[in-house]
């Protein structure tokens, strides 16, 4: 379940620090946003989930900002771990849940 | 619950040959999706199922590719005849109607077409 390789915008960061992911959606009138994380081998596993009513949404560890003015997406990892390595996808719908456009990713590697 | 199933894992054959690929969602699930990824192309849907019932298949990329889902534990999508250019990671994901935003993607089979 590799995920798209080869030009895949990096982030590297040191364990401990915060962690910044940026997406810039395609579809103004997407009312629902997600992100996945996707490790080496395995398919995409759900983090946190926006809707376009709201701006900010606080998981564990995980903040997602949506600017709509923008179309701009971003998740904030606190307290980045060796196992937040991974590559990071956000995800837009329109009217319901099922059909998902997903961004082409960004890698996360963090350093112990 | 084990969670989303798929078989195989890892599938090598030659092009023309008919290959199908098996997902078991979680049990409950109301929601059954295929997923195909690739370099150049990243994730792409390829077709829903609601209550066994394909929803919308739009994003099936030709004629050569089809799906069925005959009860509510079990789907296929099968590609005859195969081609190189279907060679890639395909996902199984099933969600729940009480929980609809989220998806449980499987371990994915990945495909190579030579």
């Amino acid at each position: 379940g590799e995920s798209v390789g080869l030009h895949l915008p990096t982030l590297s960061v040191q364990e401990g620090d915060n962690s910044i992911i940026n997406c810039a959606y395609s579809n103004s009138a997407s009312d629902y946003f997600i992100w996945y994380k996707q490790e080496s081998g395995k398919g995409p596993q759900f983090i946190i989930d926006i809707r376009s009513n709201m701006d900010k949404r606080q998981g564990q560890r995980v903040t997602v900002l949506l600017n709509k003015t923008v179309k701009h997406l971003s998740l904030q990892i606190a307290a980045t771990q060796p196992g937040d390595s991974a590559v990071y996808f956000c995800a837009e719908a329109m009217g319901g849940f099922q059909k998902l456009v997903f961004g082409t990713g960004t890698r996360l590697l963090v350093s112990p | 619950d084990a969670g989303v199933i798929q078989s195989p894992r890892h599938e090598v054959t030659e092009m023309g040959q008919e290959v199908t690929l098996r997902c078991k969602p979680i049990s409950g699930h109301d929601y059954l999706f295929w997923y195909r990824q690739t370099m150049m192309r990243g994730l792409e849907l390829l077709i829903y199922f609601n209550n066994n019932v394909p929803i919308d298949d739009s994003g099936m990329p030709e004629d050569r590719f089809s799906a069925k889902m005959p009860n509510a534990s079990f789907s296929t999508l099968k590609i005859q005849p195969s081609e190189p250019r279907d060679s890639a990671v395909y996902f199984c994901a099933s969600s729940s109607v009480w929980a609809q935003e989220t998806q449980y993607f499987g371990p994915g089979t990945r495909l190579l077409v030579l």
